[in-house]
C-alpha cells in the first residue's frame, strides 16, 4: 500500500522569499516520488521526479526537493518566489511494486504576495 | 511528440445524455490513467490500465460510468445517463515507465 500527505492545503508567502511545501508518503516498497504543478485551468505539469539516483533532485523554475527516507519525506523548495509560481502543487509517489499506479497527495495551493 | 491529446477540451450537456470523452496516449506509453479532478473531492484515479487491460477500476463512480482500450493509441471514458454531479475536469495521462504525462483536460458539465 501507499500513500501520499501533503501537510498544508494552502501556503502563503511574499515575492523574494523561500518556498516550502511538505509531504510524507508511505511505501511498502522502493518507491519513485514526484512533484507535479497545476496553474489555473492547465493540465497537470511534470516539476521534477526522484527514481532511487541523487537524493536532492533539481526541477524546472529553480524548484528542488530533498528525498528522506528516514522521515519518509520529499519536500518541495524554492529558495525566491516568483509571482508566476502561483498554483496548486501535487506530491506523487509510485511504489514500483506493480505497474505504474500513481498515487497523489491533497495537494497544496501557493499564494504569492506582491 | 504532441503529448497527450484529449477531445474535447470543453462539453456542455444536459442530463441524461450520454457523454464520451477521448484520450490519444504518448506512443509508446503502456499505462493510461483516468482522472477526475472537482472543487470538492480534488483528484480522484478512475480507472487505469496497463497494456490496454484495465488493471483497477475501483474508483470508476457507478455503473454511468465506463471506459475502454480498444487498442494502445486510443482510450474513452463514456458516462450514460450523464448527472449534473459528474461536472468536473476529466484528465487522461500516459506512462512508459515510472512519471505520467497529462493531457490538457476535458471540462464537463452536465445541465
Amino acid at each position: 500500500a501507499q500513500s501520499v500527505t501533503q501537510l498544508d492545503s494552502h501556503v502563503s508567502v511574499s515575492e523574494g522569499t523561500p518556498v516550502l511545501l511538505r509531504c510524507n508518503y508511505s511505501s511498502s516498497y522502493s518507491p519513485s516520488l514526484f512533484w507535479y504543478v497545476q496553474h489555473p485551468n492547465k493540465g497537470l505539469q511534470l516539476l521534477l521526479k526522484y527514481t532511487s539516483a541523487a537524493t536532492l533532485v533539481k526541477g524546472i523554475n529553480g524548484f528542488e526537493a530533498e528525498f528522506k527516507k528516514s522521515e519518509t519525506s520529499f519536500h518541495l523548495t524554492k529558495p525566491s518566489a516568483h509571482m508566476s509560481d502561483a498554483a496548486e502543487y501535487f506530491c506523487v509517489v509510485n511504489s514500483n511494486n506493480a505497474g505504474n499506479m500513481l498515487t497523489f497527495g491533497g495537494g497544496t495551493r501557493l499564494m504569492v504576495k506582491p | 511528440d504532441a503529448g497527450v491529446i484529449q477531445s474535447p477540451r470543453h462539453e456542455v450537456t444536459e442530463m441524461g445524455q450520454e457523454v464520451t470523452l477521448r484520450c490519444k496516449p504518448i506512443s509508446g506509453h503502456n499505462s493510461l490513467f483516468w482522472y477526475r479532478q472537482t472543487m470538492m473531492r480534488g483528484l480522484e484515479l478512475l480507472i487505469y490500465f496497463n497494456n490496454n487491460v484495465p488493471i483497477d477500476d475501483s474508483g470508476m463512480p457507478e455503473d454511468r460510468f465506463s471506459a475502454k482500450m480498444p487498442n494502445a493509441s486510443f482510450s474513452t471514458l463514456k458516462i450514460q445517463p450523464s448527472e449534473p454531479r459528474d461536472s468536473a475536469v476529466y484528465f487522461c495521462a500516459s506512462s512508459y515507465s515510472t512519471e505520467a504525462f497529462f493531457g490538457q483536460g476535458t471540462r464537463l458539465t452536465v445541465v
